[in-house]
């Protein structure tokens, strides 16, 4: 079993939808929680970073984690043409470390 | 502040050879983290190097090598290429501590023929 599972999609949306990304890891330690965005041929750009439980919103973008259920999730209001990517949960539990669930690619249609 | 930057950005070589990757971390930062991203395996950690000392590593055969220098800069170093090799290799820098935010560079592609 991987540490982090990310369903790797490809997801299609609307324009103006409310998109929802998640994520479920195994460890427990885990305690801090990233959102990258990944545009194609592109490096990684953070988008959202929380620690433990808890909501953390940013403009259109809600990061969810529930430790309870090893579970967390991105959520993208008033979805944009420009919001097409992958999305890429991330754990950092051991300094410089982080471990990544494999991505969520999304498409979102004018 | 400049980002995190990468030379080079594309790279092709052959089965046998060798590479050696370069990345210049934003002004500041001390840690430099390396991570091969694949379509199959995505995005798995090889190296962190904190003030020259490699601080954690992945679970890479040693022909994946890496090292810091004084001013932060890191270079990795890729020996006996595979075909399996071919990745977007990318690195991250951050100030250091467990719980600080990675910021991640562009990217080399490498290609192994």
């Amino acid at each position: 079993q991987k540490e982090v599972e990310q369903d790797p999609g490809p997801l299609s949306v609307p324009e103006g939808a409310i998109v929802s990304l998640n994520c479920t890891y195994s460890n427990s330690a885990f305690q801090y929680f990233m959102w990258y965005r990944q545009y194609s041929r592109k490096g990684p750009e953070l988008l959202m970073y929380t620690y433990s439980s808890g909501n953390k919103e940013d403009g259109r973008f809600t990061a969810q984690v529930d430790k309870s259920s090893k579970y967390i999730s991105l959520f993208i209001r008033d979805s944009q043409p420009s919001d097409s990517a992958t999305y890429l949960c991330a754990q950092n539990n051991q300094g410089g470390k982080l471990i990544f669930g494999q991505g969520t690619e999304l498409s979102v249609k004018p | 502040k400049a980002g995190v930057t990468q030379t080079p950005r594309y790279l092709i070589k052959t089965r046998g050879q060798q590479v050696t990757l370069s990345c210049s971390p934003i002004s500041g930062h001390r840690s430099v983290s390396w991570y091969q991203q694949t379509p199959g395996q995505g995005l798995q950690f090889l190296f962190e190097y904190f003030s020259e000392t490699q601080r954690n590593k992945g679970n890479f055969p040693g022909r994946f090598s890496g090292r810091q220098f004084s001013n932060s800069r890191s270079e990795m170093n890729v020996s006996t290429l595979e075909l399996g090799d071919s990745a977007l290799y990318l690195c991250a820098s951050s100030l250091g501590s467990p719980q600080e935010t990675q910021y991640f560079g562009p990217g080399t592609r490498l290609l192994v023929l």
